[in-house]
């Protein structure tokens, strides 16, 4: 089963301007991990955050997380043509359970 | 980082026959694989768990008859189709975990499978 749904489910922007992702889940995690999938391929792992943190950074990227809400966020900084992929959040628990992921968001980058 | 192979990264055959595909861990020893399935332009809905030495566990909808899961080594698990139909026809994705609790877990590349 889906853990919950991301927002939007498509977005289109123009190349230099920034993306957001969200994402909504449903029960308790350990963390939370977004995903990049260009068209046809796998997955690439982009970062993770612990339920224990609120924000994470790495290059362009900036993820915050809202246990509360069961809410979290991707932000792609001056995006670029080779972002275009679809976005995936996936969650995990503590334990030997797999990870649950989102619908996905498909990101168009155009240049 | 640690890397997981699959094999072959896609394939075609022809309704009824049997399809293989192997999942590697190349450079760890994976105690827990995953294998995911991936309709065009959906999400990959788990499929079933297996851990090394015992049997699978299967997701609810999932025939465990139909898909055939070994993991008989800490770096090799196996999903076999069985008698495949065109309705089979996805991306099947497989994950590796390391340490039991670890919260990373390491994919494939994917299996394109076309059933005709």
């Amino acid at each position: 089963s889906q853990q919950g749904e991301e927002d939007p489910q498509a977005l289109s922007i123009q190349e230099g301007e920034n993306a957001t992702m969200n994402c909504s889940y449903k029960t308790s995690i350990n963390n939370l991990q977004w995903y990049r999938q260009n068209s046809g391929r796998g997955l690439v792992h982009l970062i993770l955050i612990r339920s224990n943190e609120r924000e994470k950074h790495s290059g362009r990227l900036r993820v915050t997380l809202d246990t509360s809400k069961k809410s979290s966020s991707l932000l792609i900084t001056a995006s670029r043509a080779a972002d275009t992929a679809s976005y995936f959040c996936a969650t995990g628990d503590s334990g030997n359970t797999p990870l649950v992921f989102g619908k996905g968001t498909r990101l168009s980058v155009i240049a | 980082g640690a890397v997981v192979s699959q094999h072959p990264s896609w394939v075609i055959c022809k309704s009824g026959t049997s399809v293989k595909i192997e999942c590697r861990s190349l450079d760890f020893q994976a105690t827990t694989m995953f294998w995911y399935r991936q309709f065009p332009k959906q999400s990959l809905m788990l499929m079933a768990t297996s851990n090394e030495g015992s049997k699978a566990t299967y997701e609810q909808g999932v025939e465990k008859d139909k898909f055939l899961i070994n993991h008989a080594s800490l770096t090799l698990s196996t999903l076999t189709v069985t008698s495949a139909h065109p309705e089979d026809s996805s991306f099947y994705i497989c994950s590796a975990r390391g340490l039991a609790g670890a919260p990373a877990q390491y994919f494939g590349p994917g299996t394109r499978l076309l059933v005709l």
